[in-house]
C-alpha cells in the first residue's frame, strides 16, 4: 500500500493564482483531513471529511475549499492564493473501528510546500 | 476550545540523555491523547496513544502517561540516540469529534553524538 500521497510536493505560486493540491489514499479510509504547518506552529485544521460526499470547516477555511466525491481522493482548492497561505499542507486518513473515532491514528501524506509570492 | 500546550523551544541533548517534553492540555470532555513525531522531511507518524486516563502509551523506548488531574501526557525516554532527533507534536482528540486534533506548536528535538 502506497498509504497517503500528495501531489505535488513542490509549487510557487504568484498572487491570485489558484490551484488544487492533491491527495489520495488507498487504504479505504473513510475520514479525510487538510492541516497546514506554519514555521513554529502546530498543524491547524482546514477542512476534513466523514466520507464521501461529506465536508466540513475545520479552524482555518478562509480561503479553501475542498470536495470529496470519492472514498479516495479529497482535494483541496485554492481559488485566489495570497502570501499568508505560504505553508506546508498535510492531508491525512483515518478508519474509526468503534464508536468513538477519537481513539484512531491518522496517517499523514509527505506534504506539500507552497510558496505564494 | 480545545487546546494542547507544549514546552517552549527547542532541545538539545546529548547521546544517552534522559528527554523529557511537556504537554498539558485543555479539553471539555475526555479526549484521546496522541504524541506525533515529524522527521526532516517526511509527514508525520504517530509515535504513540493514550485514550483514557492512567492509560500509558509507549513506543520505540518512550513513553508517555494520560493523566487526568494534572491534565498533562510528558513524552519520556531513557536514553535517546542520534535518530530520535526529530520535531514532536502533542495532540490531542475529542470524543465525538471526528478525529479532529488539536496539536502543539512542536518542540525540535536534537541530540548531538
Amino acid at each position: 500500500n502506497a498509504g497517503v500521497t500528495q501531489t505535488p510536493k513542490f509549487r510557487i505560486l504568484k498572487i491570485g493564482q489558484s490551484m488544487t493540491l492533491q491527495c489520495t489514499q488507498d487504504m479505504n479510509h473513510n475520514y479525510m483531513y487538510w492541516y497546514r504547518q506554519d514555521p513554529g506552529m502546530g498543524l491547524k485544521l482546514i477542512y476534513y471529511s466523514v466520507g464521501a460526499g461529506i465536508t466540513d470547516k475545520g479552524e482555518v477555511p478562509n480561503g479553501y475549499n475542498v470536495s470529496r466525491s470519492t472514498t479516495e481522493d479529497f482535494p483541496l482548492r485554492l481559488e485566489l492564493a495570497a502570501p499568508s497561505q505560504t505553508s506546508v499542507y498535510f492531508c491525512a486518513s483515518s478508519y474509526p473501528t468503534t464508536w468513538d473515532s477519537s481513539r484512531e491514528t491518522q496517517y499523514f501524506g509527505p506534504g506539500t510546500r507552497l510558496l505564494v509570492l | 476550545g480545545d487546546s494542547v500546550t507544549q514546552m517552549e523551544g527547542p532541545v538539545t541533548l546529548s547521546e544517552e540523555a534522559f528527554l523529557t517534553i511537556n504537554c498539558t492540555y485543555t479539553a471539555t470532555g475526555y479526549p484521546s491523547l496522541f504524541w506525533y513525531v515529524q522527521y526532516p522531511g517526511e509527514g508525520l507518524q504517530l509515535l504513540l496513544k493514550a485514550t483514557k486516563a492512567d492509560d500509558k502509551g509507549s513506543n520505540k523506548g518512550f513513553e508517555a502517561t494520560y493523566r487526568k488531574e494534572t491534565t498533562s501526557f510528558h513524552l519520556e525516554k531513557g536514553s535517546v540516540q542520534v535518530s530520535d532527533s526529530a520535531v514532536y507534536f502533542c495532540a490531542l482528540s475529542e470524543t465525538l469529534g471526528n478525529n479532529r486534533l488539536a496539536f502543539g506548536k512542536g518542540n525540535q528535538v536534537v541530540v548531538i553524538p
